[in-house]
């Protein structure tokens, strides 16, 4: 299993413009997280699907952050417009049944910096 | 009070010395726990999961949870340069929506030759 795939790996962009993040899970999860992590705040979950459906996006910080997850292989994270306090390195994680033994695992993550 | 604390340190321990990390949590979190390693620049990478009062030992690793303390430790034995990375602690928050992993703030620990 090639693991959680997310691109891009970075991403320099100018304030005001948009940025997208991608997702690809493990193959037969059926949750998906989308996380931040910034060295003030430490590691914020922002929003999760389960079967594709979001479930809880009370983390997701203003109107501009957005994600959806059109199919089960596939999930974006989209801000518009990007500020330079959304610079922050952002994790996608899956996880089977949601809780218990499995954890969870991460793709490498998306470091972000809005100039 | 955060839901999931912990000391941000750096932890530095010598080679070959038991490295002992602490968290707490409040009533907020469940009694599931896990702690994740970081690699500077690398994604989290679960190591350990408790459920149940007591230890828990993989290898070099255990883990303890006391619920009566709302406390949980990851000691690793004979630490190694290799061990230098960030522990992050995490457990799961119960809300109607369902339940969600939060995380410390992670503590760095140093093994030093």
């Amino acid at each position: 299993d090639a693991g959680v795939i997310q691109s891009p790996r970075h991403e320099v962009t100018e304030m005001g413009q948009e940025v997208t993040l991608r997702c690809k899970p493990i193959s037969g999860h059926d949750y998906l997280f989308w996380y931040r992590q910034t060295m003030m705040r430490g590691l914020e979950l922002l929003i999760y699907f389960n079967n594709n459906v979001p479930i809880d996006d009370s983390g997701m910080p203003e109107d501009r952050f957005s994600a959806k997850m059109p199919n089960a292989s596939f999930s974006t994270l989209k801000i518009q417009p990007s500020e330079p306090r959304d610079s922050a390195v952002y994790f996608c994680a899956s996880s089977l049944q949601g809780q218990g033994a499995y954890g969870y695992t991460f793709g490498s993550g998306t470091r972000l910096t809005v100039v | 009070q955060k839901e999931v604390e912990q000391n941000s340190g750096p932890l530095s321990v010598p080679e070959g010395a038991i490295a002992s990390l602490n968290c707490t949590y409040s009533d907020r979190v469940s009694q599931s726990f896990f702690w994740y390693r970081q690699y500077s620049g690398k994604s989290p990478e679960l190591i350990m999961s408790i459920y149940s009062n007591g230890d828990k030992e993989d290898g070099r690793f255990t883990a303890q949870l006391n619920k009566a303390s709302q406390y949980v430790s990851l000691l690793i034995r004979d630490s190694q340069p290799s061990d230098s990375a960030t522990y992050l602690c995490a457990g799961y928050i119960l809300t109607g929506g369902g339940n969600k992993l939060t995380f410390g703030t992670g503590t760095q620990l140093k093994v030093e030759l």
